[in-house]
């Protein structure tokens, strides 16, 4: 199957830093990504819908200058959380779709750790 | 707003027997419906799709059903192994949107 690969895995910052999370689509283009966030025993909670080239769509709720979401190329989309604070703390997932949509599964990343202390 | 409910937050069985997952939904139907499965700290990894027109969908040991006048899909593990343990989530993909929602999952454990 197609492979996702999302960098870094887990990371610790400090109260008041920004983080930026890497998505990448190794083996094939994605026009569309998608964030989730995910807290414990919860399910995933959509963030923002990343297009390439374009304005990334937020869903209700979702702070769009918190969560700066670029989409610069085919095969890399990123999250940086600015200004993160304890709350921010969460497992964060992207996840890229192949082809158009409801004709292909959507692939994940491997998730990252986010800890702010 | 639509509802995704799955409605066991656990599901243990023995070894061998069939496990069935509910996934039940609200308002109108999506125009395709898919499971995943989530092992802890991973993400999410595919496991079948079915559209609207679609009643059944098989594959291996999995059987997804899709019952639009329920507003129901059952997820079924046939000959369930230890492997099959983690948590089972339903999605669902409307044509107007190319977003995919999740349900709140049911952590399904096989016992040996």
């Amino acid at each position: 199957g197609a492979v996702v690969s999302q960098h870094p895995s887990r990371v610790i910052c400090k109260s008041g830093t920004s983080v930026k999370i890497e998505c990448r689509s190794l083996d094939f283009q994605a026009t569309t990504m998608f964030w989730y966030r995910q807290f414990p025993k919860q399910s995933l909670m959509l963030m923002a819908t990343s297009n390439e080239g374009s304005k990334a769509t937020y869903e209700q709720g979702v702070e769009k200058d918190k969560f700066l979401i670029n989409h610069a190329s085919l095969t890399l989309s990123t999250l940086t959380v600015t200004s993160a604070h304890p709350e921010d703390s969460s497992f964060y997932i992207c996840s890229a779709r192949r082809g158009p949509q409801g004709e292909t599964e959507a692939f994940f990343g491997q998730g990252t750790r986010l800890t702010v202390v | 707003s639509q509802k995704i409910e799955q409605n066991s937050e656990a599901l243990n069985i023995q070894e061998g027997k069939t496990a069935t997952l509910t996934c039940n939904y609200t308002n109108y139907s999506p125009a395709y419906l898919q499971w995943y499965r989530q092992d802890p700290g991973r993400g999410p990894v595919f496991l079948l799709l079915i559209r609207e027109n679609e009643k059944e969908k098989r594959k291996e040991r999995l059987k997804v059903t899709f019952d639009t006048t329920l507003k129901q899909s059952l997820f079924h593990i046939t000959a369930s192994q230890p492997a099959d343990s983690a948590t089972s989530l339903c999605a669902l993909e409307y044509s107007s949107a190319s977003k995919i929602i999740f349900g709140s999952g049911t952590r399904l454990s096989i016992r040996p």
